[in-house]
């Protein structure tokens, strides 16, 4: 099965700036990865898939990029709505898979 | 809009089994995958499973297999979760989740319904 590693596990930012996420997966999952925001008490919601694409609805300051085992999600011009905990998904090879989450918080 | 509205959770004793309804409205239901996920309380999200428009395929984490059953009835846009023999381990919130047609990636989320597994 293919696990997936996020880092880091937690960022501190401020409203404004730039932060980028990271995952790794453990064989080549060419550019199936996705990516998706959870509030706290919320229901997740999802923001990228295959790599870089958006789902409908979301804003382009969300963008996602990389293929093989190495991903990134960057968010730019952080808003007070965006800090959340981030997961990514596998979904090259079942049985699909999540990261263990990055919890982004405010500085 | 899309809804997808999950039911069938409660509290439930270990080896005991419950099944989860989600029922889904809005789309084409027999177009999508259909997709399960579950979150332990103030853990991440768990991939439990998902099953093809048909039928035809259906896939389960290891932690599931041969104790949980996906299935789905299109002509009642409905998505089944049969959970057999359960754990304590199994006590999460549980999402169904409209998937794409080819990208198997959930799109559209239910609000979730609460399994608690306990004596």
């Amino acid at each position: 099965d293919i696990q997936m590693t996020q880092s880091p596990s937690s960022l501190s930012a401020s409203v404004g700036d730039r932060v980028t996420i990271t995952c790794r997966a453990s064989q080549d999952i060419k550019k199936s990865l996705a990516w998706f925001q959870q509030k706290p008490g919320k229901v997740p919601k999802s923001l990228i898939y295959s790599g870089s694409s958006l789902q409908r609805g979301v804003p382009s300051k969300f963008s996602g990029s990389g293929s093989g085992t190495d991903f990134t999600l960057t968010i730019s011009n952080l808003q007070p709505e965006d800090f959340a905990t981030y997961y990514c998904q596998q979904h090259n090879t079942h049985p699909y898979s999540f990261g263990q989450g990055t919890k982004l918080e405010i500085k | 809009e899309e809804q997808l509205v999950e039911s069938g959770g409660g509290l439930v004793q270990p080896g005991g089994s419950l099944r989860l309804s989600c029922e889904a409205s809005g789309f084409t239901f027999g177009s999508y995958w259909m997709t399960w996920v579950r979150q332990a309380p103030g853990k991440g999200l768990e991939w439990v499973g998902d099953i093809k428009q048909d039928g035809s395929e259906v896939y389960y984490v290891d932690s599931v297999k041969g104790r949980f059953t996906i299935s789905r009835d299109n002509t009642k846009n409905s998505l089944y979760l049969q959970m057999n023999s359960l754990r304590g381990e199994d006590t999460a919130v549980y999402y169904c989740a409209r998937s794409g047609r080819i990208v198997v990636v959930p799109a559209t989320w239910g609000q979730g319904t609460l399994v608690t597994v306990s004596s």
